[in-house]
């Protein structure tokens, strides 16, 4: 089946403890994103890759890491998670020739940093 | 940057039609996407508009007017399982993608 896969679905963690969610898609579509969803703000976008090991920020990309070393995975990574970063996170892929506005999400990661 | 604007929320009844206007402020345009997003579950993909004009999918249509920097999405024939968070989406130059704060559709019977 043709799909995002986010992992984990849910975590909790404490400031300052470094944490990666884990994002892979199977439908060998080069362009990935990354976003936030808080009440009333809508999705934001963090980072998207156009392909491996090209990435770029989006509109908030403060606190936070990607790394795209392989076509399939694009991993998430908070050094030093704090309160403000507790979210709804969802990763997500775009195959060519939609002008990467045809997204494919995960099923979205809650992390709460107390 | 990029700002989009769509109504925070809508009620309707049961067969009736829905038009949900979002307009939109960009450095660049390469087009105006909507997604669908039931509470708990994730956004998906229903329409995307590069051009002006009207993009029909079933129930579902969506407008665009480049020169208005204006779209808006049409639901048809509503039903109770259309209740759910629309948000359009904008892509501009540099390919970063913006979506706007999504409008509440809530279906009443």
């Amino acid at each position: 089946e043709a799909q995002v896969t986010q992992n984990p679905r849910y975590l909790i963690t404490v400031t300052g403890k470094k944490l990666t969610v884990t994002c892979s898609q199977n439908m060998n579509h080069e362009y990935m994103s990354w976003y936030r969803q808080d009440p009333g703000l809508g999705l934001r976008q963090i980072y998207y890759s156009m392909n491996v090991e090209v990435t770029d920020k989006g509109d908030v990309p403060e606190g936070y890491k990607v790394s795209r070393k392989e076509k399939r995975n694009f991993p998430l990574i908070l050094e030093s998670p704090s309160p403000n970063q507790t979210s709804l996170y969802f990763c997500a892929s775009s195959p060519p020739g939609t002008g990467t506005q045809k997204l494919f999400f995960g099923s979205g990661t809650q992390l709460s940093v107390l | 940057g990029q700002s989009l604007e769509q109504p925070s929320e809508v009620t309707a009844v049961e067969g009736a039609i829905v038009q949900i206007n979002c307009t939109y402020q960009t450095s660049g345009f390469y087009g105006l996407s909507w997604y669908q997003q039931h509470d708990g579950g994730a956004p998906t993909f229903l329409s995307y508009n590069g051009l002006d004009g009207l993009e029909e999918t079933g129930r579902f249509s969506s407008f665009l007017s480049r020169s208005d920097s204006y779209g808006y999405l049409l639901l048809q024939e509503l039903q109770m399982k259309d209740s759910a968070s629309y948000f359009c989406a904008v892509r501009a130059a540099g390919n970063k993608l913006t979506f706007g704060g999504g409008t509440r559709v809530l279906v009443k019977p």
